[in-house]
């Protein structure tokens, strides 16, 4: 159980278009989800944490107008990218979180990532 | 603000030594601790997660041990084979909504 699949797992897209990116919980609601950007060789970074049926919550330094956050559904949370460039060219990570059955701590269960290229 | 460090932050070994990765974190108010493998290119695998209020999680060859007070975690693997080559993330949760903050990263080569 827990899984987390992400849709498309690779895109190449050109400057200026807007490119929407699917995270999906398979068999658990999210209470939250939370969407991360890679860099070559480098950490993940927490872009944003979004709860269903509300407003996400952007880190410092995330433009919430370029990435598009949608909660629609305890199972689907969308990152939109508008008007990509090619610095926007990561791997963009999403996790889901349940609640465990006791102890009242949370695990986060990760996508398998999706390649994006702005060319 | 919550920072994570991992140390080293590349390792290359022979196969069948045992390694400890460390980690550390600034604020010791942390909900739980996580160790995740990365492969290139790839996801995320979770590892093992430790809860606040424990002391150390084991899975097969690896152990991971926290200690909040001094804000520090290690991960020992046992016995390293060739397909434990690749980068090891340790992650926080703390914060609103239990946010993780991961580390830099600790890329482990391990060779025949």
């Amino acid at each position: 159980g827990a899984v987390v699949s992400q849709h498309p797992s690779r895109v190449i897209c050109k400057s200026g278009t807007s490119v929407k990116i699917e995270c999906r919980s398979l068999d658990f609601q999210a209470t939250t989800m939370f969407w991360y950007r890679q860099f070559p060789k480098q950490s993940l970074m927490l872009m944003a944490t979004s709860n269903e049926g509300s407003k996400a919550t952007y880190e410092q330094g995330v433009e919430k107008d370029k990435f598009l956050i949608n909660h629609a559904s305890l199972t689907l949370s969308t990152l939109t990218v508008t008007s990509a460039h090619p610095e926007d060219s990561s791997f963009y990570i999403c996790s889901a979180r349940r609640a465990f059955t006791s102890g009242g701590d949370y695990e986060q269960y990760f996508g398998p990532g999706t390649r994006l290229t702005v060319t | 603000k919550q920072e994570v460090t991992q140390i080293p932050a590349a390792l290359s070994v022979p196969e069948g030594e045992n390694l400890v990765l460390n980690c550390s974190f600034t604020d010791s108010a942390i909900y739980n601790l996580q160790w995740f493998r990365q492969d290139p290119g790839k996801g995320l695998t979770s590892l093992l997660l430790i809860q606040s209020s424990q002391r150390e999680q084991t899975s097969g060859r690896l152990n991971a041990s926290l200690d909040k007070s001094s804000g520090r975690s290690t991960l020992y693997i046992a016995a390293s084979q060739p397909g434990d080559s690749a980068t090891y993330l340790c992650a926080v949760a703390s914060g609103g909504y239990n946010k993780l903050i991961f580390g830099a990263g600790t890329r482990l080569a391990v060779h025949p």
